[in-house]
C-alpha cells in the first residue's frame, strides 16, 4: 500500500534551517511528484511548491522563494524539503503529499512533521 | 494568485443529513479543484479530484459537482466519522490556493 513516512519533530531557533523528509513505498517513486503543504496552528492549509521525482524539475511558491529548496533521492525514494533563515511564523506542521501529473492533484498525505521556531 | 472562498465557514448538522458545502475561486479554474477532510491532529484526506472525480476508496456518499468558479461537495448521508473540516484546493495555477475550510460539526 502507499506510504509517505515523515520525519520526526524539529525545533529549530531563528535564521536557522530544518530539512524534513518524506520516505514512499509501494509505489514507483519517480512515477509521480511531491508537494508540500503547511498548516499554522489552528490554521488552514498553504501550499509551500512542488517536484517531480521524475526529473527533479520544482516550482516554488513566491513567498518561499529563496529559502526553499526541495530535493529528490530515488535511490531511497525520498523526498526532502529544505527551508533556510526560519522565522518564527515558519512555524507548521509540514506536509508531503503524492502528487499526480501532468495536473498535479493530490493523493496520499503524509502524516506530518511539525517545525517549531523559537526565538 | 486565485482565491478560494468557502460557505458556510461551519454548520451544525445530524447523523444523518445531507450536506453541501460550496467553494468559489476567484477566475475561472475549469475542473481543476479537490476536496480535503481533515480531522483534528491529523493529516488530511483526500476525497475528490477534478471537481467530481472520487479519490480510491473514498466512499460514494462524498460527491462533488461543478466548473468554472462555483464548486459543492455534498454528504449524502452525515456519519460520525464524517465529521471534520473540510477544504477545496485549486490547482489549476501556481501557487495552488486553499479555501479557509468549512467545519462540520454534530448538532
Amino acid at each position: 500500500q502507499v506510504q509517505l513516512v515523515q520525519s520526526g519533530a524539529e525545533v529549530e531557533k531563528s535564521g536557522a534551517s530544518v530539512k524534513v523528509s518524506c520516505k514512499a513505498s509501494g509505489y514507483s517513486f519517480t512515477t509521480y511528484g511531491i508537494s508540500w503543504v503547511r498548516q499554522a496552528p489552528g490554521q488552514g492549509l498553504e501550499w509551500v511548491g512542488w517536484i517531480s521525482a521524475y526529473n527533479g524539475d520544482a516550482n516554488y511558491a513566491q513567498k518561499f522563494q529563496g529559502r526553499v529548496t526541495m530535493t529528490t533521492d530515488t535511490s531511497t525514494n525520498t523526498a526532502y524539503l529544505e527551508l533556510r533563515s526560519l522565522r518564527s511564523e515558519d512555524t507548521a506542521v509540514y506536509y508531503c503529499a503524492r502528487t499526480r501529473w501532468p495536473r498535479r492533484y493530490f493523493d496520499y498525505w503524509g502524516q506530518g512533521t511539525l517545525v517549531t521556531v523559537s526565538s | 494568485d486565485i482565491q478560494m472562498t468557502q460557505s458556510p465557514s461551519s454548520l451544525s448538522a445530524s447523523v444523518g443529513d445531507r450536506v453541501t458545502i460550496t467553494c468559489r475561486a476567484s477566475q475561472g479554474i475549469s475542473n481543476y479543484l479537490a476536496w480535503f477532510q481533515q480531522k483534528p491532529g491529523k493529516a488530511p484526506k483526500s476525497l475528490i479530484y477534478g471537481a467530481s472525480s472520487l479519490q480510491s476508496g473514498v466512499p460514494t456518499k462524498f460527491s462533488g459537482s461543478g466548473s468554472g468558479t462555483e464548486f459543492t461537495l455534498t454528504i449524502s448521508s452525515l456519519h460520525p466519522e464524517d465529521f471534520a473540516t473540510y477544504y477545496c484546493q485549486q490547482y489549476f495555477s501556481d501557487p495552488q490556493t486553499f479555501g479557509p475550510g468549512t467545519v462540520v460539526e454534530i448538532k
